[in-house]
């Protein structure tokens, strides 16, 4: 079946610090790859998406690379805030892009 | 960018009650809607999907006389939660896409709490 695995959190980083948070998916066809992010008691809000192979989604610093030969849309940032502390989600969507799978969750603590 | 809004943000009601959320899409026309739940430190599950005049589909087990959706604009979801019990406490966030986009746009979330 289609489904998305995250690296389980919580995640600690000082400030400034570089940040991974390893993504893998699984996908009956061709898939759309999205990160979307979750701040203290909102909903989600879009971060980042790339629809095809090799793609590079990108923004407020953080990257993701649409990789189909490791399966994979690891988000990474260079140097971390203190306003980056939220739970990160990667999620798919396939075809009509009507069912989303999300992953677990990434939860991110950045301390000054 | 498109704005999805939930009311109320938080409810807490009493066991055997029922609770109506709504979803509004507040600038553009969302010819589809989706409801899902987000139980603590978990991820979302899709509940249902709404078109607009159109009964919903729900996903396997998801009991569709306990969680009733209503489409009935293209600006206005319902989700209503007939007899509540405390295990259907949870966070229910909506999202909702307009025609033609593939993006969905997602609610600020409800805070369902079922004493």
């Amino acid at each position: 079946g289609d489904s998305v695995t995250q690296m389980e959190g919580p995640v600690t980083l000082s400030e400034e610090a570089f940040l991974t948070i390893n993504c893998t998916y699984t996908a009956t066809g061709y898939p759309s790859l999205f990160w979307y992010v979750q701040y203290p008691g909102e909903g989600l809000q879009l971060l980042l998406k790339a629809t095809k192979a090799d793609d590079k989604g990108s923004n407020k610093g953080f990257e993701a690379t649409y990789r189909k030969e490791t399966t994979s849309f690891h988000l990474e940032k260079g140097s971390v805030q203190v306003s980056d502390s939220a739970v990160y989600f990667c999620a798919l969507t396939l075809y009509n892009f009507n069912k989303f799978y999300f992953g677990s969750g990434t939860k991110l603590n950045v301390k000054p | 960018g498109a704005v999805v809004s939930q009311h109320p943000s938080r409810v807490i009601c009493k066991s055997g009650t029922s609770v109506k959320i709504e979803c509004r899409s507040l600038d553009f026309q969302a010819t589809t809607m989706f409801w899902y739940r987000q139980f603590p430190k978990q991820s979302l599950m899709l509940m249902a999907t709404s078109n607009e005049g159109s009964k919903a589909t729900y996903e396997q087990g998801v009991e569709k006389d306990k969680f009733l959706i209503n489409h009935a604009s293209l600006t206005l979801s319902t989700l209503t939660v007939t007899s509540a019990h405390p295990e259907d406490s949870s966070f229910y966030i909506c999202s909702a896409r307009a025609s033609g986009n593939n993006e969905q746009f997602f609610g600020p979330g409800t805070r369902l709490t079922v004493l």
